[in-house]
Formats: structure tokens, sequence, C-alpha cells
């Protein structure tokens, strides 16, 4: 059963571009979130995705968007790229449905420099 | 969401139980106490979540005090493989989506 998978694992990007990072939720798992972690930070809640739509947003600028296709999987696209969006970022997946939280399923993350 | 307050970090001497605490006292009714751990460059990895009642899994037990303002993450015989940053979460539950807010965590060395 794969969990979580997420590409690229690394990437380079100039200020300026623009970068789409992408996240295939676990086997049965319908919700999808994005997380970024500067380097000796916790994560930080970008957005997260349920049934196609945003459900909840971070405290992070409109250049960072989202989409979540009808298998549930993911994109994050950040544009106008800063220095500071250099970090790992994490997609987790959970299971929305259903009266109790079940936690969520990190990915191993897409590390991005901004340079 | 509720916040928590962690220390910063502890340290553990190897085969020894590991006892994180949390402290959660602004938790509403609704929500649960998450644990998940960061081991260098991974993503996190979820240990262990309760509401009330002290839970236990082949990880980790979770002691939550009775008026759910204080927890503790037992790893019973800690490993060198369990160095990592663990985090205490709260977390709401909310039909269709939830949210999970992360805070600085606490570092567990643990010794030889």
């Amino acid at each position: 059963d794969a969990g979580v998978t997420q590409s690229p694992t690394h990437l380079i990007k100039t200020r300026g571009q623009q970068v789409t990072l992408r996240c295939s939720p676990k086997s049965g798992h319908d919700t999808v979130s994005w997380y970024q972690q500067a380097l000796g930070q916790g994560p930080q809640f970008i957005f997260q995705y349920y049934e196609e739509e945003e459900r909840q947003r971070g405290n992070f600028p409109d250049r960072f968007s989202g989409h979540q296709f009808p298998n549930y999987s993911s994109e994050l696209n950040v544009n106008a790229l800063l220095l500071g969006d250099s970090a790992l970022y994490l997609c987790a997946s959970s299971q929305g449905t259903g009266g109790a939280s079940y936690g969520y399923t990190f990915g191993s993350g897409t590390r991005l420099t901004v340079v | 969401d509720a916040k928590t307050t962690q220390p910063t970090s502890m340290d553990c001497a190897e085969g020894r139980a590991a006892n994180l605490p949390c402290n959660h006292s602004t938790i509403s009714g609704n929500e649960y106490v998450y644990w998940y751990r960061q081991i260098h460059s991974q993503g996190p990895q979820y240990i262990i979540h309760g509401l009330k009642n002290n839970e236990t899994n082949e990880m980790a037990s979770l002691i939550i005090t009775e008026d759910r303002k204080s927890s503790t993450l037992i790893l019973p015989h800690a490993t060198l493989r369990d160095t990592a940053v663990y985090y205490c979460i709260v977390s709401p539950t909310v039909r269709g989506y939830q949210k999970v807010t992360f805070g600085t965590g606490t570092k567990l060395q643990v010794i030889p």
C-alpha cells in the first residue's frame, strides 16, 4: 500500500519564477493538506483540499494556490517566487469523512531552493 | 485552535522510558490530542491520538489528564531510532476536514 507520494523531491528555481509541486495521497484518503517547513521550524499549514475545494487556509499570500483532482491528487502552485519561499514542502493526506480523526500521513516532501 | 507548550529539548537513555510532556490548557471539548514525530529530513509521522481516555498502540502510550489540560507521550523503551522532534498538537474534529497546526516541538535525543 503506497503512502503519500510527492514530486519532485528536489528542485531549484530562480526568484520570480513559478513552481508546481505534486502530491498523490495514500490509498483510501480523500483529503490533502500542504505545509511549508523552513529550516529548524515546525511545519506551517498552507491549505487543505477536500472534495476538490479549498476548505481551510493558513496565513499565506495568494501567490500560493492549489488544486485537487477527482482522483484526490493535488498540486501546490507558487507564483513570483521569493528567496524566503525556500523550504521543505510537505503534503499530508487523511480520511476526511467519518466522525473520528485518524491522523495525517505525510510524504517525504519537496525541497525547494529559490536562488 | 488551542495552543500547546512543550519543552524545547529532552534527553533519554537508550532502553529507558521517554516521557514527553505537553500542556494544552485551552483545549476545547471537541479537540483531540495528537502526537507526531519527525526524524531528520523526513516527513512527520503520526504516532497516536486521544480525546479523553488513555491510549496505547504499538509505538507509544498517551496519558491525558482528567481535566485534559495536559498530556504525556510515553515511549516505553527508547531506542536510538527514536531520536526525533516530537510534536504535540490539538485539533478539532470536523466531518470532512480537519486542520492540524504544528508548534516547535520537543527535540528528543536518545543517548547510548
